[in-house]
């Protein structure tokens, strides 16, 4: 069965540094999202993207925070300059069509120092 | 803003008990309704949903039914195993937008004892 993927499956950086995490959807997929979970909380919505351009953004995502879909396959967040505070579980998902169920990836732990 | 609210954990329970998560939800119009489950080390997987009142989802011997009137949708299971010691999320998407994001309750650790 297809699955969403994602690496690395834990990343610790340096307070500052920029981060790039990776996710490969399902191949037929056409809309995609990125979520985190700060330990012990509730997962959150970061940003949604369809037809290569960000729909929807919550409060979280700000100027720190990209995304992209270089190749058709993979889809990445980038956090330019990361903060302690950007510590957390970071999942994408994808969803095939407009009333489809979303399909999470397995997450990437992201510590920040 | 829409918003999900379910019963806070941990809850232990025995093996073969009945179990309940409660849930309750604020959104506008009709919601689709979800639970999500994540056992150790995993990510996040779709375990039922409902897209409309009185729909019942069920999967693996959980159901959970979508009541309006109560704007509640609690997850149930008759007879519950080890295997199913996890954390259960509660969460929805609103009707208004064909993007639109999931929004998450803060979720619920079950622990099943032998």
């Amino acid at each position: 069965e297809p699955e969403v993927t994602q690496t690395p499956s834990h990343q610790v950086t340096q307070m500052g540094q920029e981060v790039i995490l990776r996710c490969v959807p399902i191949s037929n997929h056409l809309y995609f999202y990125w979520y985190r979970q700060i330990l012990g909380q509730k997962v959150e919505f970061l940003v949604s993207f369809y037809n290569n351009e960000i729909s929807e953004k919550s409060e979280i995502f700000d100027d720190q925070f990209s995304v992209e879909r270089p190749d058709g396959s993979n889809f990445t967040l980038k956090i330019r300059s990361t903060k302690l505070e950007d510590s957390a579980m970071y999942f994408c998902a994808s969803k095939r069509g407009e009333q489809e169920t979303q399909y999470f990836g397995p997450g990437t732990r992201l510590l920040v120092l | 803003g829409d918003s999900v609210t379910q019963m806070e954990g941990p809850v232990t329970l025995s093996e073969e008990a009945f179990l309940t998560i409660n849930c309750t939800y604020t959104a506008t119009g009709y919601p689709s309704l979800f639970w999500y489950v994540q056992y150790p080390g995993e990510g996040l997987q779709l375990l039922l949903k409902a897209t409309k009142a009185d729909d019942k989802g069920s999967n693996k011997g959980f159901e959970a039914t979508y009541r309006k009137e109560t704007t509640s949708f609690h997850l149930e299971k008759g007879s519950v195993q080890v295997s199913d010691s996890a954390v259960y999320f509660c969460a929805l998407r609103g009707q208004d937008s064909s993007a639109s994001k999931i929004i998450f309750g803060s979720g619920t650790r079950l622990s099943i004892r032998p």
